[in-house]
């Protein structure tokens, strides 16, 4: 069946970058999209951006453009989020969900979401 | 911050009718872009539940219905059951903005 497995929790000082993984299964990874969703603890979802699994073509939300960057390894169907220059509002929970190969589609599968801790 | 508006929270008793609203502007639900819903129960992965305005993935019990109308949209939920409670998000996407937005959410809760 279809799967997105996440890597680990990861904890990060201010300043410091995270990259979290999102492995897909159980379908053709270049005919879907990757968007990345974060929810902060105790707050709604926020749309961080999404990359094609076709052709690596990527869209940002303004409010983290230059500090993401969002890449896909077809050889073994993963997609990549890496955020830099790490602030305590960044602490939340990261999902990956699967989108269409054009984006703005549906996210019909989710990954399980790895907490993302920043603190001194 | 969100651009899609939903009360916080609505609840009702088993087997009772609750409707959530999304309220959008011209430039994401006005705009006839799709709107979906997503059900996220306590401590899991948010769900697919509607799509383009009125759809169900396979596996989604047919008392979970959505509609829109003009920069609205609502997910009505019938035969209110236990299992239902968790929180619920709306979902379009905003030309101003070149991306998915998501609405505030609500907590719909079993009394």
């Amino acid at each position: 069946q279809i799967q997105l497995v996440q890597s680990g929790v990861e904890v990060k000082k201010p300043g410091a970058s995270v990259k979290v993984s999102c492995k897909a299964f159980g379908y053709t990874f270049i005919n879907y999209g990757i968007s990345w969703v974060r929810q902060a603890p105790g707050q709604g979802l926020e749309w961080m951006g999404w990359i094609s699994g076709h052709n690596g073509n990527t869209k940002y939300t303004h409010k983290v453009q230059g500090r993401v960057t969002l890449t896909a390894d077809t050889s073994t169907s993963t997609a990549y989020m890496e955020l830099r220059s790490l602030r305590s509002d960044d602490t939340a929970v990261y999902y990956c969900a699967r989108d269409g190969i054009g984006g703005m589609w549906r996210l019909d599968h989710w990954g399980q979401g790895t907490l993302v801790t920043v603190s001194s | 911050q969100s651009v899609l508006t939903q009360p916080p929270s609505v609840s009702g008793a088993p087997g009772q009718r609750v409707t959530i609203s999304c309220s959008g502007s011209s430039s994401n639900i006005g705009a006839d872009y799709d709107v979906l819903w997503y059900q996220q129960l306590p401590g899991t992965a948010p769900k697919l539940l509607i799509y383009a305005y009125s759809n169900r993935p396979s596996g989604v019990p047919d008392r979970f219905s959505g509609s829109k109308s003009g920069t609205s949209a609502s997910l009505a939920i019938t035969g209110l059951q236990a299992e239902d409670e968790a929180d619920y998000y709306c979902q379009s996407y905003d030309s101003s903005l070149s991306g998915y937005v998501f609405g505030t959410g609500t907590k719909v809760t079993v009394l």
